[in-house]
């Protein structure tokens, strides 16, 4: 079974700090998705990764960076973290390879509180 | 036009019925489609994939896929209360590569 881990499951930050969110996939994916999820604005991806070293955009990557050192890690960074920036965060991971569909499979999420 | 459209409900059904819940989406080229289950405060959880027309069966789970009329759905029969959960519509929307595009979610609620 495809197993993605997050490194904390609840998270509590002061305004300002530099906060790293981490996420490892044990399944020798290709690309990697960090979404946050709000109610009512569903999941809205930030960034992702289809390799290592790469990163794209996603929709709403202002506030935010991304590392991708190795291929079974991505890390989301938030440079200086803003109250509006308390949400659930969520890392998934999905193959490139021949016969897959593009699944992704979930991280347990990370519930982030800036205070 | 959301790319990705689901009705938000809740729906409600009695414990025993058939749950029906319905996604459109907007992308022609779409290859392959998934419902997601998602149970509060916890993250998706991938219950049904689908990449060809007509209707795919997992247990209770029947997933429809009616391409022409860019429509999917996922039938859940004999619902039982541990059944109620939000469930999310996701599409591999052509044009976006290896990106999946989800809908808003659908909240079901099964009474006993």
């Amino acid at each position: 079974d495809v197993k993605v881990t997050q490194s904390s499951r609840y998270l509590v930050k002061r305004t300002g700090e530099k906060v790293f969110l981490e996420c490892v996939q044990d399944m020798d994916h290709e690309n990697m998705f960090w979404y946050r999820q709000d109610p009512g604005l569903g999941l809205r991806l930030i960034y992702f990764s289809y390799d290592v070293k790469m990163k794209e955009k996603g929709d709403i990557p202002e506030g935010y960076s991304v590392s991708r050192e190795k291929k079974e890690r991505f890390s989301l960074i938030l440079e200086s973290a803003s109250t509006n920036q308390t949400s659930m965060y969520l890392c998934a991971s999905s193959s490139s390879g021949a016969f897959t569909y593009n699944e992704q499979f979930f991280g347990p999420g990370t519930r982030l509180t800036v205070l | 036009q959301k790319e990705v459209e689901q009705n938000s409900g809740p729906l409600s059904v009695p414990e025993g019925a058939i749950a029906s819940l319905n996604c459109t989406y907007s992308d022609r080229v779409s290859q392959s489609f998934f419902w997601y289950r998602q149970y509060s405060g916890k993250s998706p959880e991938l219950i049904m994939s689908i990449y060809s027309n007509g209707d795919k069966e997992d247990g209770r789970f029947t997933a429809q896929l009616n391409k022409a009329s860019q429509y999917v759905s996922l039938l859940i029969r004999d619902s039982q209360p541990s059944d109620s959960a939000t469930y999310l519509c996701a599409v591999n929307l052509g044009e976006y590569g290896n990106k999946l595009v989800f809908g808003a979610g659908t909240i079901l609620r099964v009474k006993s």
